[in-house]
């Protein structure tokens, strides 16, 4: 079965960007998604397709994908962004099935 | 705008079934291209894939729980259900309903907390 491999935490100071990384084999190849999830509340797209945004997201949300890793990258980072963050894509090898990634808290010092 | 709600109970006993259901509204549950999914989560955990359902009642499971796992698709109510057998305490999560269109979760439902326990 795929999988994606996501460090567990990534620590920013406000202003800074904040990069999270997802893991796959050749992952480049798929189309990678991101969510942002608060405590308490479901999980938010805030990537599509390796790096499009949703209408609502800010512009500071970007995404990238190559070779063996997609990145999330967040500019100017609020204290609003802390949370955690799940990369997903779809494993096709036979059925069909999404894959997330293990996620990764995002702490803004 | 589309909204999703789970509803079902929050306590199972072991080794019995967990039966949710996920009302669809602000749209057609048949209309456009899109897969309904279930996706639950652990206390403290990441997000597990459980499986999805078309409006054909196409359905694809995760492998890990296709065994005891059944989704359905009733079209006249707008909603669709999750069928889980055989619970045990691993089971206890919180269970979202979502919609996937190419690929990606759009729409969410608040999830819902089962805990199964005797």
């Amino acid at each position: 079965s795929y999988v994606l491999t996501q460090p567990p935490s990534v620590s920013v100071a406000p202003g800074k960007t904040a990069r999270i990384t997802c893991g796959g084999n050749n992952i480049g190849s798929k189309s990678v998604h991101w969510y942002q999830q608060k405590p308490g509340q479901a999980p938010v797209l805030v990537i599509y397709y390796d790096s499009d945004r949703p209408s609502g997201i800010p512009e500071r949300f970007s995404g990238s994908n190559s070779g063996n890793t997609a990145t999330l990258t967040i500019s100017r980072v609020e204290a609003g962004d802390e949370a955690d963050y799940y990369c997903q894509v779809w494993d096709s090898s036979s059925d069909p099935i999404a894959v997330f990634g293990g996620g990764t808290k995002l702490t803004v010092l | 705008q589309v909204q999703l709600q789970e509803s079902g109970p929050g306590l199972v006993k072991p080794s019995q079934t967990l039966s949710l259901t996920c009302t669809v509204s602000g749209g057609s549950i048949s209309s456009g291209s899109y897969y309904w999914s279930w996706i639950r989560q652990p206390a403290g955990k990441g997000l597990e894939w459980i499986g999805r359902i078309y409006t054909s009642g196409s359905t694809n499971y995760n492998p890990s729980l296709k065994s005891r796992v059944t989704i359905s698709v009733d079209t006249s109510k707008n909603q669709f259900s999750l069928k889980l057998s055989s619970v045990t305490a691993a089971d206890t999560a919180v269970y979202y309903c979502a919609r996937e269109r190419s690929g990606w979760y759009g729409y969410w439902g608040q999830g819902t907390l089962v805990t199964v326990s005797s």
